[in-house]
């Protein structure tokens, strides 16, 4: 079992719909998740992090914990073509110092 | 402010070879931690430095070495290259000690191996 996983995509959606982007994690120590959005040829940025179970909402964007289902999701409200990226899942191991990155979503938002 | 700078942005290297890649965080950042991304993949976890000294490594060989400088700079070295050390390197910035707020993330070095 990865200790990140994400579904691959990729995800298509038209633009102005929610996007919704899943994540599980095997590690149930964990205590920090975070979402980064990486385009092409760039270096991810940080765009979420989420510390406990329920919802976090900032602007378009929603990140959602279970930590009893280890699972972790994106929801992206009125997509826009400049949304178009790839989308990983971070999860901060027990004891603080690694952080594992899931393999990403790739998120297609059509004009 | 400067973000975290890497250089050289880009690198062609021959197996066999050993490189150095060099990190510099944000001002005030006193943890770096160095990553690999594979195209496709996300970024797997090398080394974490903090204060210079090292708190995490990840499952590379010892090809793989890092140290971190009294300025919180730090260098990733990889000796004897082979051709799957192609990828781009990433290193990131954190303020704290256990990066629980989070990386910034500089623009990467992308090595080559032919």
């Amino acid at each position: 079992q990865k200790e990140v996983e994400q579904n691959s995509g990729p995800l298509s959606v038209p633009e102005g719909a929610i996007a919704s982007l899943n994540c599980t994690y095997s590690d149930r120590g964990s205590q920090s998740f975070f979402w980064y959005r990486q385009y092409s040829g760039k270096s991810p940025e940080l765009i979420m992090s989420i510390y406990s179970n329920g919802d976090k909402e900032d602007g378009r964007f929603t990140a959602q914990l279970n930590k009893a289902s280890q699972y972790v999701s994106l929801l992206i409200r009125d997509s826009q073509p400049s949304d178009s990226a790839t989308y990983l899942c971070a999860v901060q191991n027990t004891g603080g110092f690694k952080t594992i990155f899931g393999a990403g979503t790739r998120l297609f938002v059509k004009a | 402010d400067a973000g975290v700078t890497q250089s050289p942005t880009h690198l062609i290297k021959t197996r066999g070879q050993h490189v150095t890649l060099r990190c510099s965080p944000i001002s005030g950042h006193k943890s770096v931690s160095w990553y690999q991304q594979v195209l496709g993949q996300g970024p797997q976890f090398i080394f974490q430095y903090y204060e210079k000294e090292e708190r995490g490594r990840g499952n590379f060989p010892d090809r793989f070495s890092a140290r971190q400088f009294p300025n919180y700079s730090s260098e990733l070295n990889v000796n004897a290259l082979l051709l799957g050390d192609s990828a781009l390197y990433l290193c990131a910035s954190s303020l704290y000690e256990t990066a629980e707020r989070g990386y910034t993330f500089g623009s990467g070095t992308r090595l080559t191996v032919v």
